[in-house]
């Protein structure tokens, strides 16, 4: 089983649409968790992080169930500029650090006007 | 300030031959991390370091894989005898230290597209 689950989609909607994004991931010893936003032949940019049960940044709400192993993102009134691929990250401990990432394999959105 | 830097941008080579890929992180991140790409998939770690040393290579596929840094920040990612399943996108990433929670989230560079013919 993957460490992280996202439905690839790709998800179409139209401007001001709300749209949400799901993810699941399998060992609950993860302690980190993050969207990244990743443009076509792009990296990856930090889009937010999520280290308690939920985040809000202006049209971007994330929120985590830590019970369902279960991360959502939010996104309101939808613009043509949030057009990407949305990959779901998490983080966990290994001895004393956190190191490695692991991704989803993202989900895409277009938004068409 | 400036971000993560790699070079080269692309890198087209024959199966066979040796290439190194190269990352410049973030001034006064102690933490680099080498990840690859493939095209519709997310990406994949290889190793991190944390200083000088390696601190998990356990993402390297096999023993053509190498990477150091050996004075802690510059990386070199050396990989010998290419195939053709090496392409891929070669993302570096740093973060200013490996303890995690706001502030340690890691930064992407812009990645090196190899491709081995």
């Amino acid at each position: 089983r993957k460490e992280v689950e996202q439905d690839p989609g790709p998800f179409n909607v139209p401007e001001g649409a709300t749209v949400a994004f799901n993810c699941t991931y399998s060992n609950s010893a993860s302690q980190s968790f993050f969207w990244y936003r990743q443009d076509c032949r792009k990296e990856p940019k930090l889009l937010m992080s999520v280290y308690s049960s939920g985040n809000e940044d202006g049209r971007f709400t994330a929120q985590l169930n830590r019970a369902s192993q279960y991360i959502s993102l939010l996104i309101r009134d939808s613009k043509l500029s949030d057009s990407a691929t949305y990959l779901c990250v998490v983080n966990r401990r290994r001895g004393s650090t956190l190191g490695r990432l692991y991704f989803g394999r993202g989900t895409q959105l277009t938004v068409w006007p | 300030g400036a971000g993560v830097s790699q070079t080269p941008s692309n890198k087209v080579t024959e199966k066979g031959k040796y290439v190194e890929l190269r990352c410049d992180p973030i001034s006064g991140h102690t933490a680099l991390y080498w990840y690859r790409q493939s095209l519709g998939q997310g990406p994949e770690f290889l190793i991190y370091f944390q200083g000088t040393g390696a601190a998990d290579d356990s993402g390297l596929p096999n023993d053509r894989f190498f990477a150091v840094r050996p004075e802690g920040s510059v990386s070199t990612l050396k990989i010998q005898r290419t195939e053709r399943g090496d392409s891929a996108v070669y993302l570096c990433a740093s973060s200013l230290s490996t303890a995690g929670g706001p502030g340690n989230e890691q930064f992407f560079g812009p990645g090196t597209r190899l491709t081995v013919l």
